[in-house]
């Protein structure tokens, strides 16, 4: 059975600095995404990581993907308090996506 | 998300009373789900679809039905409602093509006491 863990699950930042949340998943998969969510509201995709290496940004935010470690990573560059949310990884697998517990990042100024 | 809407918002049953969620999508995805969001889950795959009539059960499915009688609506229902069903449930669609993640609705609040 997929079990995915993300760490850490509670991350208080400072504007500015640089930190990582960790993906690690127990079975192969060939997808892997990001989700962010706000309180009270719904997911919204963030990345979609296809293959081994894979590597995309949007804006502060990194993500990549090494397959053969079943390891992803979300890394934020000099933080703003509008990164704090709960960030998901999820696995694909075939008729289902298994998701982290989610780390719920604060950003403080 | 404007191609996808659940409905209640919120609900609150009692127990054992029979409750039923909504989800509606314009995009005519093949692929619907529901998921339920606990703290320190993550979100939890219940039933999902991939085709009307195709439905097949997920990771926490005791408890729950679904239909899917056209390509747009995707019902989940809670058979007799229990405390232990108090979630925020999410409906959610894979588009179509690789590089998109799945769109969610907005969830519904469903209290049962």
């Amino acid at each position: 059975e997929l079990k995915v863990e993300q760490n850490p699950l509670f991350l208080s930042m400072q504007e500015g600095k640089n930190y990582t949340i960790y993906c690690n998943y127990s079975t192969t998969s060939d997808r892997l995404y990001w989700y962010r969510q706000d309180p009270g509201k719904s997911l919204e995709s963030l990345f979609v990581l296809l293959s081994n290496g894979a590597v995309k940004q949007e804006g502060r935010l990194m993500a990549s993907l090494d397959t053969k470690a079943r390891l992803s990573t979300l890394h934020i560059t000099a933080a703003v308090h509008d990164l704090s949310a709960t960030y998901f990884c999820a696995v694909f697998q075939p008729n289902d996506m298994r998701f982290g517990a989610g780390t719920r990042l604060t950003v403080k100024p | 998300d404007a191609g996808i809407t659940q409905s209640p918002r919120h609900k609150v049953t009692e127990t054992g009373t029979p409750v039923t969620l909504r989800c509606h999508q314009t995009e005519n995805h093949r692929y619907m789900y529901w998921y339920r969001q606990d703290p320190g889950h993550g979100l939890r795959l219940i039933h999902y679809s991939y085709g009307v009539k195709d439905t097949d059960k997920g990771e926490v499915s005791d408890g729950y039905s679904v239909s899917r009688s056209k390509t747009e609506d995707f019902l989940l229902t809670l058979e007799s409602a229990t405390s232990s069903q108090t979630s925020v449930y999410f409906c959610a669609i894979r588009p179509t093509g690789l590089n998109y993640g799945y769109t969610f609705g907005s969830g519904t609040r469903l209290t049962v006491v």
